[in-house]
């Protein structure tokens, strides 16, 4: 079993949608998380970054972390053809070495 | 800020050459660089580790000697694919990190092996 679980998806959404992205993972020593989005041929770009449990917002994107349930989410509100992309959660305990799930890729149909 | 340079962006090359490929933290000082690469539909595979000053850790599986890294300085590595062959056709990413827990990506870069 890996230690973070992603569905790679594709997950095709209509434009205005909201779109909820899920990991979840089996290391309960991991404290923060990140969520990075990944345009084809590009390299990722950090999106939303949060410590422990809890949410994060952030103009259209909201992070939620349940530590309880080992369980993070991203949503992305009024969804748009340009956040088509592979959305990548990663998450660490100490240090900054990540672990990485594998990535769930998302389609936004005008 | 954290900007992250990759250079080249693509590179084309014979097999059996060696290929450099560099990492530039453009407006930070990294302590830590990671090198990545990554197939086709497939997430990010962590190639090596390596801090300012001191020799690359090495992830499971990957040659030392193949993949040579330098991190010569705060805002520079590099990653030299030696006798490149095909097989080693890939994208190759690297992150920077300044100490905290994200890390920073560069772009990417594309190499083909002939």
């Amino acid at each position: 079993q890996k230690e973070v679980e992603q569905d790679p998806g594709p997950l095709s959404v209509p434009e205005g949608a909201i779109v909820s992205l899920n990991c979840t993972y089996s290391n309960s020593a991991f404290q923060y998380f990140m969520w990075y989005r990944q345009y084809s041929r590009k390299g990722p770009e950090l999106l939303m970054y949060t410590y422990s449990s809890g949410n994060k917002e952030d103009g259209r994107f909201t992070a939620q972390v349940d530590k309880s349930s080992k369980y993070i989410s991203l949503f992305i509100r009024d969804s748009q053809p340009s956040d088509s992309a592979t959305y990548l959660c990663a998450m660490n305990n100490a240090g900054n070495m990540l672990t990485f799930g594998g990535g769930t890729r998302l389609m936004v149909k005008p | 800020g954290a900007v992250v340079s990759q250079h080249p962006s693509w590179v084309i090359c014979k097999s059996g050459t060696s290929v450099k490929i560099e990492c530039r933290s453009l407006d930070f000082q990294a302590t830590t660089m990671f090198w990545y690469r990554q197939f086709p539909k497939q997430s990010l595979m962590l190639m090596a580790t390596s801090n300012e000053g001191s020799k690359a850790t090495y992830e499971q599986g990957v040659e030392k000697d193949k993949f040579l890294i330098n991190h010569a300085s705060l805002t520079l590595s590099t990653l030299t694919v030696t006798s490149a062959h095909p097989e080693d056709s890939s994208f190759y990413i690297c992150s920077a990190s300044a100490g905290a827990h994200e890390q920073f990506f560069g772009p990417g870069t594309r190499l083909t092996v002939l």
